[in-house]
Formats: structure tokens, C-alpha cells, sequence
């Protein structure tokens, strides 16, 4: 079973701080790494889906780099709001070409208004 | 609308009792997983299908059975062999079950072990 982690476990901010948290995940036989935002009482929804060494992406105030050769990727968020408050989620997909993904246990973002 | 559904929301089983967990999906998607949460756990799979009336196990098979008769449907049976199956279940489904393939999540059921 591949070892993903994720830190911190949990982080309180204030709206309008940047914040950014880590994905460590097994370098070998990489595939892709995945990022997912679950909000309290709905379902996890995709962010990224990202493959190459140095791969960065952006969804509005949120991005994503990754590196493959270390073994890590970073979510930021820009100007944090209440409403970016969730779990974020990330799942390599490493050993296998099939989407069996190996999440990390998450990051707990609260946004204090 | 698309999506996945699962049912019930919320189940209660006496120990010794199989359950049976439902997701549909109508996506039109190839695979679909079955995942389980533990408080403090990232999520964990159970079984996964990457096209119907096939199936393999993910990383805790134990205690739990599954079918994917149709493409639309993968239920998830808890059996009485599983030690602690109290736990948030997901379902989830991709278009071809690929490494960069988009899984696309249910909203889960609760079950508990009375």
C-alpha cells in the first residue's frame, strides 16, 4: 500500500490570508496525483488531476504544483474566504495505470470570517 | 441531473447482520469504487470495477462482497465477517477507470453497528 500524507492535519486562517499545505506520496512508479476539496455534508469534488514533473494548475484562487521526482505537491489558496472552508483531499495514483488512488488523510482548512 | 446516488443515507445493523449498500450511477461511466472512511483516515478502498461483471478487491476486501450486474448499479454487501464495519462508506465512479480519470463521488451512507 503506497504512503500518502498530508499536512498539517488541520489549519484555522482568517479571510484574506494565502495559506498552502503538502501531499507527500512514493516517487516510484508515479502516475497521477489528484486533489479533491470535500465540503461538511457534500461530496468530494475534483480539483486537479495532475501528471508531469513541474506541472502547475489553477482554478480561480486555487493552485497546484507538482513535483514528481521528490515526491510532493502543494495547494495553495489565494485570499482565503469562510466558503473555501473543507477538507482538501489529495489521492496518488501510483503503481498502477488503473485509477486505483491512495488518498492522504486530508487538511482541514477552516476560514475564520 | 448526472450523478451518483447511494442509499440509504444513514443504516443501522445488529452485529451479525449483512447489509447491502446501494450506489447508481448514470454517468455512463465504466468504473466505479467503493471506498470507506475512518475518523482521522484518509479514504480507503474496499472494491473497485472497471467494467461490468468484473471486479477486484482494493485495500481492505475482508468482510466485504460485491456485483456490478449492470454497468449503472455496484452494490456493496458488509457481511458479518467484517470486525469493525461501523464506518462513512463512499461510491464513486470514473469514465474509464484511468490513473487521470476524474472520480466523481456519491454523497455516502453511515452505518453503524449496534
Amino acid at each position: 500500500i503506497l504512503n500518502v500524507e498530508q499536512s498539517p492535519q488541520s489549519l484555522h486562517v482568517q479571510e484574506g490570508d494565502s495559506t498552502n499545505f503538502t501531499c507527500s506520496f512514493p516517487s516510484s512508479n508515479f502516475y497521477a496525483l489528484h486533489w479533491y476539496r470535500w465540503e461538511t455534508a457534500k461530496s468530494p469534488e475534483a480539483l486537479f488531476v495532475m501528471t508531469l514533473n513541474g506541472d502547475e494548475k489553477k482554478k480561480g484562487r486555487i493552485s497546484a504544483t507538482l513535483n514528481t521526482k521528490e515526491g510532493y505537491s502543494y495547494l495553495y489558496i489565494k485570499g482565503s474566504q469562510p466558503e473555501d472552508s473543507a477538507t482538501y483531499l489529495c489521492a496518488s495514483a501510483g503503481g498502477t495505470s488503473y485509477g486505483k488512488l491512495t488518498f492522504g488523510q486530508g487538511t482541514i482548512l477552516t476560514v475564520h470570517p | 441531473d448526472g450523478g451518483i446516488t447511494q442509499s440509504p443515507k444513514y443504516l443501522f445493523r445488529k452485529e451479525g447482520q449483512n447489509v447491502t449498500l446501494s450506489c447508481e450511477q448514470n454517468l455512463n461511466h465504466d468504473a466505479m469504487y467503493w471506498y470507506r472512511q475512518d475518523p482521522g483516515q484518509g479514504l480507503r478502498l474496499i472494491y473497485y470495477s472497471q467494467i461490468v461483471n468484473d471486479f477486484q478487491k482494493g485495500d481492505i476486501a475482508e468482510g466485504y462482497s460485491v456485483s456490478r450486474e449492470k454497468k449503472e448499479s455496484f452494490p456493496l454487501t458488509v457481511t458479518s465477517a467484517q470486525k469493525n464495519p461501523t464506518a462513512f462508506y463512499l461510491c464513486a465512479s470514473s469514465g474509464l477507470g484511468g490513473s487521470t480519470d476524474t472520480q466523481y463521488f456519491g454523497p455516502g451512507t453511515r452505518l453503524t453497528v449496534l
